[in-house]
């Protein structure tokens, strides 16, 4: 069975540093990846998701993933925060072998620091 | 603005009431999904619905009944609830019922108080 930590729970940096949110996944095969955000009241929004092909993968509003099997890792990232960054933001895994059967791990709470 | 719809935006409810709650999306998509989430935990799957027929039932309380009128619509049907299930409904839909190229697209939920 696939499972997903995230071992920060609670992340704050200052305004205009870069930001990185560490997610490590567990799964026999290669997983479905995937970052999203959740700001406060609303649902969830998909940042971006790895399947296959090139490691580093652009998502919206700037932010990147690095897809490392070696480290069993998905760190999410952004060069420069902008207070709006300020979400809760959940790692996700799926296998292919299980339809839509998403794991989330638990969360980061990011704030920005003005 | 998110493309799936969900009413009402907040419900409170007693133990003995009977009440539902409504997701719409128009995007063409054949799977829709309903998922609980308590405060500062992560959404946990309920329900899968795969053109219009149910295909995951996580083992929820039969207090709790989807129903997929037609590929737009979902709704969760209530009764007699606990407090304990107080939550953030979420629903979601996708393209088809498959991880790959399809990715979830969430209404922003109806938060629910048991009283």
């Amino acid at each position: 069975a696939q499972s997903v930590t995230q071992p920060d729970i609670h992340i704050t940096v200052s305004e205009g540093a870069s930001l990185e949110l560490r997610c490590n996944y567990s799964y026999g095969a290669t997983p479905y990846l995937f970052w999203y955000v959740q700001s406060p009241g609303q649902g969830l929004q998909l940042l971006l998701k790895y399947f296959s092909g090139d490691t580093l993968v652009q998502g919206i509003k700037g932010f990147e993933a690095e897809f490392k099997r070696s480290q069993s890792s998905f760190n999410l990232r952004k060069p420069s925060v902008h207070w709006s960054d300020a979400a809760e933001y959940f790692c996700a895994v799926g296998a292919a072998s299980s339809a839509s059967k998403i794991i989330f791990g638990s969360g980061t709470r990011l704030s920005i620091r003005p | 603005d998110t493309e799936v719809t969900q009413t009402p935006k907040h419900l409170v409810m007693g133990m003995t009431n009977k009440k539902s709650l409504k997701c719409e999306q128009h995007m063409g998509h054949r799977a829709m999904y309903w998922y609980k989430q308590k405060a500062k935990k992560p959404p946990e799957l309920m329900f899968v619905y795969s053109y219009e027929k149910l295909s995951i039932n996580e083992s929820v309380p039969s207090r709790f009944s989807p129903e997929c009128p037609n590929s737009s619509l979902l709704n969760l049907h209530l009764h007699a609830l606990q407090p304990e299930d107080s939550a953030l409904y979420l629903c979601a839909s996708s393209q088809v019922h498959t991880v790959d190229n399809s990715p979830l697209h969430f209404g922003n939920g109806t938060r629910l108080t048991v009283t």
